[in-house]
């Protein structure tokens, strides 16, 4: 699975969107980006993912680059209850997850 | 659908004793995985199942460690003798495919 990087923290205004990078430039063609994140104490929770097409659902948008090396993560409005560390993941199909750091997202009022 | 359901949440032992923690996949998910989470090491895959059958351990830590999945519904996770290094929070996850759905996970305290 390719490695993906992140930046370690974020801040974000709440009720403003949210714009997580990821860099994955080792990235296959049959890698898929997968993005989670975990809330202090809970599980990780799956939020989207994509192949190279930009995929959008209720929760957020993931925009890939046509060369599919980067993605962002966009939470469109942002709450307090997205304060979280969010998770980039790239793999393919053995469907392995391997969890690096991720990204601190602090959601201030 | 009540999701994936562990047992214990948490569970304080001492070293020597033997824990095992049990798992409860969301119905007709084919993968099982098994995750540990530490603060030093993040959160690790310790092994996952396909059927019921184990496709990798190589994440199991060490003899110590053992897991189990005797049917579609329910897999174990035994460690036996425990060591404080052992303390962590234990995920269980299953999935359908690819996209993995986490259970609320059991801390683990080994004094």
């Amino acid at each position: 699975d390719a490695k993906t990087t992140q930046p370690p923290s974020m801040d974000c205004a709440e009720g403003r969107a949210a714009n997580l990078p990821c860099n994955h430039s080792t990235i296959s063609g049959n890698e898929y980006v997968y993005w989670y994140r975990q809330i202090h104490s809970q599980g990780p929770q799956y939020i989207i993912h994509g192949l190279k097409n930009n995929e959008t659902n209720e929760m957020a948008s993931l925009i890939i680059t046509e060369d599919r090396k980067s993605s962002t993560l966009i939470l469109p409005h942002a709450t307090l209850r997205d304060t979280a560390v969010y998770y980039c993941i790239a793999t393919g199909n053995t469907g392995k997850l391997i969890f690096g750091q991720g990204t601190t997202l602090q959601v201030k009022p | 659908d009540a999701g994936v359901i562990q047992s214990p949440r948490h569970e304080v032992t001492e070293m020597g004793q033997e824990v095992t923690l049990r798992c409860k996949p969301i119905s007709g998910h084919d993968y099982l995985f098994w995750y540990r989470q530490t603060m030093m090491r993040g959160l690790e895959l310790l092994i996952y199942f396909n059927n019921n059958v184990p496709i990798d351990d190589s994440g199991m830590p060490e003899d110590r460690f053992s897991a189990k999945m005797p049917n579609a519904s329910f897999s174990t996770l035994k460690i036996q003798p425990s060591e404080p290094r052992d303390s962590a929070v234990y995920f269980c996850a299953s999935s359908p495919g690819y996209t993995q759905y986490f259970g609320p996970g059991t801390r683990l305290t080994v004094l």
